[in-house]
């Protein structure tokens, strides 16, 4: 079966650094997606794993273990625009995107 | 058209009614999808298109349905609208294959009494 599990919400402080994390159990597995998505917004594309490791786009980060099934995002210097759910999706052996349920990012000044 | 956009915005419709909701790309990727997106649950696949010509079935088709007769439209038609089918609905469109990333439509939010 598939199944993606990330927290609900989480809250922190602004300038601060946040870790969400994201465990999945896939059928098949090309890949995993982070998607960032404003209230009332349609999401949009963070970043790209598919080998184990840690990927760095300015201060945004994003670490794959395949053996693990476990990917994280990390979020540096929080600011308060980065208020927002945060989505982590594989793809699956049909390049088909399998979704969490997201997690919902806080920040508080 | 820059990138991929979904019409109407929202929409507040009786049940039993017809709807087709409209998604359309300028991007030329090969494939797209619709989802819904509901309170506490992740996006769910409704249906798919890899190709202008061919559609397929996601996680929830039930109610829906799809046509793909050119590269560029991809619309979503509920043929009898049903109060569950209230939601958010999101159509995105990629290339196809591995680290395609899907671009998103703004969303139409749809209300079914």
């Amino acid at each position: 079966g598939q199944n993606i599990d990330q927290p609900t919400e989480m809250t922190a402080t602004e300038g601060a650094i946040v870790q969400i994390n994201c465990t999945y159990q896939t059928s098949g597995f090309n890949g995993l997606f982070w998607y960032q998505q404003h209230a009332g917004e349609a999401p949009t594309f963070l970043s790209y794993n598919v080998l184990d490791g840690l990927e760095e786009k300015g201060r945004f980060s994003s670490f794959l273990s395949r053996s693990k099934g476990y990917s994280y995002l990390l979020l540096k210097e929080l600011q308060m625009k980065d208020s927002a759910s945060y989505l982590c999706a594989t793809m699956d052996s049909n390049y088909q995107l399998i979704w969490g349920a997201g997690t919902k990012l806080i920040i508080k000044p | 058209i820059a990138g991929i956009t979904q019409a109407p915005t929202s929409q507040i419709l009786a049940a039993g009614r017809r709807m087709t909701l409209r998604c359309t790309q300028d991007m030329r990727h090969n494939a797209m999808y619709w989802y819904r997106q509901d309170l506490g649950l992740g996006l769910r696949l409704i249906h798919y298109s890899n190709t202008a010509g061919t559609t397929g079935k996601g996680e929830v088709p039930d109610g829906y349905s799809v046509s793909r007769a050119n590269t560029d439209d991809f619309p979503l038609t509920l043929a009898s609208a049903v109060p569950s089918q209230t939601s958010v609905y999101f159509c995105a469109s990629s290339a196809l294959g591995e680290y395609n990333e899907q671009f998103f439509g703004p969303g139409t939010r749809l209300t079914v009494l």
